[in-house]
């Protein structure tokens, strides 16, 4: 079965440090990879993607690697600050089959950054 | 610039009632629009989504039900809620089918059915 695994529940580093978030998938092939941040009650922010033929890819302090070979996508964030903490979400579109074109999310990773 | 909106924030209703949940999305055209739910501490479910006007496509039978009347404007509801029904309900839009650029949600409906 399809699978979308976020390795860590909850993540925890001090402030500076760079927080690294993995997201390893099971019976996908996707066209794309996403990731997205929500603060509690809201709804997701869509950060970065990340194309099947991409290997990495940044946006200020964040960064998104892609390993189709390995089935990974590791995500940064270098310099980390209190306001980055929130849950993280890893979400992939299928390049085919019956699911493809639709986003599929992983359970989230929960960040929290002290000062 | 486009904007989405879903309304009510929070709903509490009986089991039994009826649910109709609104969202409408401004500043595009022909966007693809989705339902998902979230439970308490669990990753986004896709209930359904729709490519046009009249479009459904169900990813989960269950009790509830969507329509697209109109071409931004996208409704979940039920004819009789469930205890199950419970949860973080939230729209969204994106540009083509699986967001090559990206979701852009809601701010969401937290139903708790009583």
């Amino acid at each position: 079965s399809q699978k979308i695994e976020q390795n860590s529940e909850a993540l925890n580093i001090q402030e500076g440090k760079t927080a690294t978030l993995t997201c390893n998938y099971t019976n996908y092939s996707p066209a794309y990879l996403q990731w997205y941040r929500q603060d509690p009650g809201r709804g997701p922010v869509f950060l970065l993607l990340i194309r099947e033929n991409e290997k990495e890819k940044r946006k200020e302090r964040l960064k998104v690697t892609f390993d189709t070979t390995l089935k990974q996508s590791l995500f940064h964030i270098t310099a980390s600050q209190p306001a980055d903490s929130a849950t993280y979400l890893c979400a992939l579109t299928n390049a085919g089959g019956t699911s493809y074109g639709k986003l599929t999310f992983g359970q989230g990773t929960i960040l929290t950054v002290h000062p | 610039s486009q904007t989405i909106h879903q309304w009510p924030a929070t709903l509490v209703q009986p089991v039994g009632s009826p649910l109709s949940l609104e969202c409408t999305v401004e500043g595009t055209s022909n966007p693809n629009l989705y339902w998902y739910r979230q439970a308490a501490g669990r990753g986004l479910q896709l209930l359904f989504y729709s490519v046009g006007i009249g479009q459904i496509s169900s990813e989960v039978p269950q009790n509830l039900s969507a329509s697209r009347p109109q071409d931004r404007q996208f409704i979940l509801s039920s004819k009789k809620l469930l205890l199950s029904d419970s949860g973080f309900y939230l729209c969204a839009w994106s540009a083509n089918l699986g967001g090559s650029y990206g979701y852009t949600f809601g701010s969401g409906t937290r139903l708790t059915v009583v």
